[in-house]
Protein backbone atom coordinates (compact mmCIF):
# COMPACT_ATOMS: atom_id res chain seq x y z
CA UNK A 1 0.00 0.00 0.00
CA UNK A 2 1.28 3.55 -1.06
CA UNK A 3 2.34 5.13 2.11
CA UNK A 4 3.69 8.77 3.13
CA UNK A 5 4.92 9.60 6.79
CA UNK A 6 6.67 12.95 7.68
CA UNK A 7 8.33 14.27 10.58
CA UNK A 8 8.67 16.01 12.98
CA UNK A 9 4.88 16.47 13.14
CA UNK A 10 5.89 20.17 14.60
CA UNK A 11 9.14 21.96 14.33
CA UNK A 12 9.64 25.16 16.14
CA UNK A 13 13.00 27.43 14.67
CA UNK A 14 14.61 30.54 16.04
CA UNK A 15 14.59 33.10 12.70
CA UNK A 16 17.98 31.89 11.08
CA UNK A 17 17.98 28.85 12.32
CA UNK A 18 18.28 26.28 9.91
CA UNK A 19 16.89 22.87 9.49
CA UNK A 20 15.13 20.01 7.30
CA UNK A 21 12.00 18.70 7.31
CA UNK A 22 11.63 14.09 6.46
CA UNK A 23 9.11 12.86 3.99
CA UNK A 24 9.28 8.97 3.89
CA UNK A 25 7.36 7.18 1.08
CA UNK A 26 6.86 3.45 0.24
CA UNK A 27 4.96 3.55 -3.19
CA UNK A 28 4.26 1.51 -6.27
CA UNK A 29 6.39 2.94 -8.64
CA UNK A 30 7.01 6.84 -8.49
CA UNK A 31 5.48 9.19 -10.82
CA UNK A 32 6.29 12.61 -9.04
CA UNK A 33 7.16 13.95 -5.14
CA UNK A 34 5.32 17.00 -4.55
CA UNK A 35 5.84 19.61 -1.60
CA UNK A 36 3.22 22.08 -0.93
CA UNK A 37 3.05 24.88 2.10
CA UNK A 38 -0.32 25.40 3.55
CA UNK A 39 -1.37 28.36 5.55
CA UNK A 40 -4.39 28.33 8.16
CA UNK A 41 -7.79 28.20 6.62
CA UNK A 42 -6.24 27.86 2.73
CA UNK A 43 -5.51 25.43 0.39
CA UNK A 44 -1.97 23.65 -0.21
CA UNK A 45 0.26 25.59 -2.38
CA UNK A 46 2.77 24.25 -4.68
CA UNK A 47 6.34 24.28 -4.09
CA UNK A 48 8.39 21.81 -5.88
CA UNK A 49 7.87 18.10 -7.85
CA UNK A 50 10.59 15.82 -7.95
CA UNK A 51 10.88 12.77 -10.17
CA UNK A 52 13.81 10.83 -9.50
CA UNK A 53 16.43 10.06 -7.13
CA UNK A 54 19.25 12.35 -6.99
CA UNK A 55 17.04 15.42 -7.86
CA UNK A 56 17.14 18.30 -6.35
CA UNK A 57 15.31 21.58 -6.84
CA UNK A 58 15.51 25.02 -5.01
CA UNK A 59 13.42 28.74 -4.58
CA UNK A 60 14.58 31.13 -2.04
CA UNK A 61 15.22 29.93 0.91
CA UNK A 62 13.89 26.31 0.57
CA UNK A 63 15.61 23.42 -1.31
CA UNK A 64 14.60 20.04 -1.92
CA UNK A 65 16.33 16.81 -2.75
CA UNK A 66 14.93 13.16 -3.27
CA UNK A 67 16.27 9.57 -2.69
CA UNK A 68 14.34 6.19 -3.28
CA UNK A 69 12.78 5.94 0.09
CA UNK A 70 12.59 9.77 1.25
CA UNK A 71 12.77 13.33 0.51
CA UNK A 72 14.15 16.15 2.33
CA UNK A 73 13.07 19.83 2.25
CA UNK A 74 15.82 22.04 3.93
CA UNK A 75 15.05 25.84 4.90
CA UNK A 76 18.21 27.56 5.28
CA UNK A 77 17.83 30.84 7.43
CA UNK A 78 13.84 30.53 7.44
CA UNK A 79 12.01 34.32 8.40
CA UNK A 80 8.89 34.24 10.48
CA UNK A 81 7.19 34.63 7.15
CA UNK A 82 8.04 30.74 6.68
CA UNK A 83 6.11 29.85 8.88
CA UNK A 84 2.92 27.34 7.59
CA UNK A 85 2.63 23.43 7.59
CA UNK A 86 4.76 21.94 4.80
CA UNK A 87 3.04 18.82 3.33
CA UNK A 88 4.88 16.22 0.97
CA UNK A 89 2.32 14.00 -1.25
CA UNK A 90 3.57 11.05 -3.98
CA UNK A 91 1.68 10.56 -6.92
CA UNK A 92 1.75 6.67 -8.10
CA UNK A 93 2.33 5.40 -11.71
CA UNK A 94 -0.93 3.70 -11.21
CA UNK A 95 -2.63 6.60 -10.67
CA UNK A 96 -2.74 9.79 -10.61
CA UNK A 97 -3.71 10.50 -7.23
CA UNK A 98 -1.97 12.00 -4.84
CA UNK A 99 -1.06 10.42 -1.29
CA UNK A 100 -0.30 13.12 1.31
CA UNK A 101 1.47 12.85 4.70
CA UNK A 102 -0.08 14.43 7.85
CA UNK A 103 2.60 17.60 7.03
CA UNK A 104 4.80 19.10 9.33
CA UNK A 105 3.80 22.64 10.95
CA UNK A 106 6.59 25.02 11.21
CA UNK A 107 6.88 27.54 13.37
CA UNK A 108 9.43 30.53 13.21
CA UNK A 109 10.30 32.94 15.65
CA UNK A 110 11.99 36.42 15.69
CA UNK B 1 -5.01 33.87 -14.32
CA UNK B 2 -7.70 33.25 -12.34
CA UNK B 3 -6.82 29.71 -10.06
CA UNK B 4 -8.82 27.37 -9.15
CA UNK B 5 -12.18 28.59 -7.37
CA UNK B 6 -14.58 26.76 -5.18
CA UNK B 7 -17.98 27.59 -3.85
CA UNK B 8 -19.03 28.27 -1.15
CA UNK B 9 -16.41 29.25 1.28
CA UNK B 10 -18.08 28.20 4.74
CA UNK B 11 -21.36 25.77 4.90
CA UNK B 12 -23.22 24.40 7.59
CA UNK B 13 -25.56 21.78 7.40
CA UNK B 14 -27.11 19.58 9.62
CA UNK B 15 -27.13 15.39 10.27
CA UNK B 16 -28.84 13.74 7.13
CA UNK B 17 -28.68 16.90 5.36
CA UNK B 18 -27.20 16.93 1.66
CA UNK B 19 -24.96 19.32 0.16
CA UNK B 20 -22.95 20.01 -3.09
CA UNK B 21 -19.88 22.36 -3.28
CA UNK B 22 -18.54 23.57 -6.82
CA UNK B 23 -15.33 23.83 -8.41
CA UNK B 24 -13.65 25.94 -11.76
CA UNK B 25 -10.39 24.92 -12.52
CA UNK B 26 -7.95 26.48 -13.83
CA UNK B 27 -8.43 27.59 -17.70
CA UNK B 28 -6.78 25.09 -19.77
CA UNK B 29 -7.24 22.19 -17.31
CA UNK B 30 -9.00 19.50 -18.16
CA UNK B 31 -8.53 17.49 -14.93
CA UNK B 32 -10.49 17.64 -11.19
CA UNK B 33 -9.52 16.27 -8.35
CA UNK B 34 -11.49 16.34 -4.83
CA UNK B 35 -9.73 15.48 -1.54
CA UNK B 36 -11.23 16.08 2.15
CA UNK B 37 -8.68 17.38 4.88
CA UNK B 38 -9.90 16.97 8.26
CA UNK B 39 -7.93 19.17 10.96
CA UNK B 40 -4.19 18.07 11.62
CA UNK B 41 -3.64 15.31 8.60
CA UNK B 42 -3.28 16.02 4.99
CA UNK B 43 -5.95 15.79 2.60
CA UNK B 44 -7.32 12.62 1.45
CA UNK B 45 -8.27 11.87 -1.97
CA UNK B 46 -11.97 11.21 -3.03
CA UNK B 47 -12.37 11.50 -6.42
CA UNK B 48 -10.38 12.42 -10.27
CA UNK B 49 -12.25 13.53 -12.92
CA UNK B 50 -10.71 13.89 -16.67
CA UNK B 51 -13.03 15.06 -19.87
CA UNK B 52 -16.01 14.29 -17.41
CA UNK B 53 -14.97 10.85 -16.96
CA UNK B 54 -14.50 9.47 -13.49
CA UNK B 55 -10.64 8.48 -13.54
CA UNK B 56 -10.22 7.57 -10.00
CA UNK B 57 -12.03 7.06 -6.64
CA UNK B 58 -10.62 6.93 -3.01
CA UNK B 59 -11.76 5.02 -0.44
CA UNK B 60 -15.41 6.81 0.72
CA UNK B 61 -18.58 5.67 1.13
CA UNK B 62 -21.44 5.89 -1.89
CA UNK B 63 -23.04 8.74 -0.18
CA UNK B 64 -19.97 10.72 -1.63
CA UNK B 65 -20.56 11.30 -5.25
CA UNK B 66 -19.57 14.13 -8.45
CA UNK B 67 -19.40 14.80 -11.81
CA UNK B 68 -17.63 17.04 -13.97
CA UNK B 69 -19.42 19.55 -16.93
CA UNK B 70 -18.19 20.03 -20.36
CA UNK B 71 -16.41 23.39 -19.14
CA UNK B 72 -14.42 21.43 -16.89
CA UNK B 73 -16.07 22.53 -13.59
CA UNK B 74 -17.41 19.98 -11.19
CA UNK B 75 -19.83 19.48 -8.33
CA UNK B 76 -19.22 17.32 -5.19
CA UNK B 77 -22.33 15.88 -3.95
CA UNK B 78 -22.47 14.18 0.03
CA UNK B 79 -25.64 13.02 0.91
CA UNK B 80 -26.99 11.95 4.39
CA UNK B 81 -24.14 13.71 6.28
CA UNK B 82 -22.52 13.09 9.10
CA UNK B 83 -21.03 14.54 12.32
CA UNK B 84 -17.15 13.08 10.49
CA UNK B 85 -17.96 14.38 7.29
CA UNK B 86 -16.86 18.38 8.83
CA UNK B 87 -13.67 18.75 6.86
CA UNK B 88 -12.40 21.18 4.66
CA UNK B 89 -13.04 19.80 0.80
CA UNK B 90 -10.38 21.05 -1.75
CA UNK B 91 -10.47 21.04 -5.02
CA UNK B 92 -7.23 20.66 -7.56
CA UNK B 93 -7.05 20.94 -11.29
CA UNK B 94 -4.12 19.99 -13.32
CA UNK B 95 -3.80 19.60 -17.28
CA UNK B 96 -2.19 16.03 -17.11
CA UNK B 97 0.71 16.63 -19.14
CA UNK B 98 4.18 15.12 -18.23
CA UNK B 99 4.57 17.42 -15.26
CA UNK B 100 0.76 16.40 -13.27
CA UNK B 101 0.98 18.91 -10.71
CA UNK B 102 -2.50 19.51 -9.15
CA UNK B 103 -3.25 23.11 -7.90
CA UNK B 104 -5.49 23.73 -5.26
CA UNK B 105 -8.33 25.92 -4.11
CA UNK B 106 -8.63 27.57 -1.15
CA UNK B 107 -11.54 24.95 -0.32
CA UNK B 108 -15.23 24.95 1.04
CA UNK B 109 -15.15 24.65 5.30
CA UNK B 110 -18.19 22.21 5.51
CA UNK B 111 -19.09 21.85 9.37
CA UNK B 112 -21.88 19.35 10.25
CA UNK B 113 -24.18 20.00 13.40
Amino acid sequence: EDQVTQSPEALRLQEGESSSLNCSYTVSGLRGLFWYRQDPGKGPEFLFTLYSAGEEKEKERLKATLTKKESFLHITAPKPEDSATYLCAVSSSNTGKLIFGQGTTLQVKP
Amino acid sequence: DAGVTQSPTHLIKTRGQHVTLRCSPISGHKSVSWYQQVLGQGPQFIFQYYEKEERGRGNFPDRFSARQFPNYSSELNVNALLLGDSALYLCASSSRDRENIQYFGAGTRLSVL
